[in-house]
């Protein structure tokens, strides 16, 4: 079946802890995309990424880091910069190339801090 | 930046009741997306819209793009209790820009 896996589904960061999300697709997708998503709150985008070994910041990049190596994947480090990752983190992918392009989302990781 | 406005942001109606929610923008939309997310999951995509004026439904959901293109509507007819959960509008404002802009959400709880 083709989808979007995120692992682990919940995952506990201790202070000053540099943690890492996993995001694969295996639906042949160029761009993927990195969302945080708060009590009652929107997604904002964190980073995204067009193509392979490119990606671009999004509206709240400070604290997390990407990379891009694989047309499959799209890891996100949460490091210790960011001082307030407790969140709900979603990954989406979509087609990719211009114009407007329906994105589809993973199952989401939950972020807590101990 | 671009802004969506969810209207209402939560609703509270019994099983059998029809829903309306719209979706308003600060600037013209050329896609407008529904997505529904029920708890600790993803959005799953409902409806897709890519022209004004254009009317679609998925069985109990119909969604219509304004014809201002700042605006898009998602009714559910009938509803019942597995209708419950956030109901997000989405869209990118300008052609060529994957970056998807997303409302705040309509929250859906079903009165037994």
């Amino acid at each position: 079946d083709g989808g979007i896996t995120q692992s682990p589904k919940y995952l506990f960061r201790k202070e000053g802890q540099n943690v890492t999300l996993s995001c694969e697709q295996n639906l042949n997708h160029d761009a993927m995309y990195w969302y945080r998503q708060d009590p009652g709150q929107g997604l904002r985008l964190i980073y995204y990424s067009q193509i392979v070994n490119d990606f671009q910041k999004g509206d709240i990049a400070e604290g997390y880091s990407v990379s891009r190596e694989k047309k499959e994947s799209f890891p996100l480090t949460v490091t210790s910069a960011q001082k307030n990752p407790t969140a709900f983190y979603l990954c989406a992918s979509s087609i990719g190339g211009t114009g407007a392009e329906t994105q589809y989302f993973g199952p989401g990781t939950r972020l807590l801090v101990l | 930046g671009q802004q969506l406005n969810q209207s209402p942001q939560s609703m509270f109606i019994q099983e059998g009741e029809d829903v309306s929610m719209n979706c308003t923008s600060s600037s013209i939309f050329n896609t407008w997306l529904w997505y529904k997310q029920e708890p600790g999951e993803g959005p799953v995509l409902l409806i897709a819209l890519y022209k004004a004026g254009e009317l679609t439904s998925n069985g109990r959901l119909t969604a219509q793009f304004g014809i201002t293109r700042k605006d898009s509507f998602l009714n559910i007819s009938a509803s019942i209790p597995s209708d419950v959960g956030i109901y997000f509008c989405a869209g990118p404002s300008n052609f060529g820009n994957e970056k998807l802009t997303f409302g705040t959400g309509t929250r859906l709880t079903i009165i037994p």
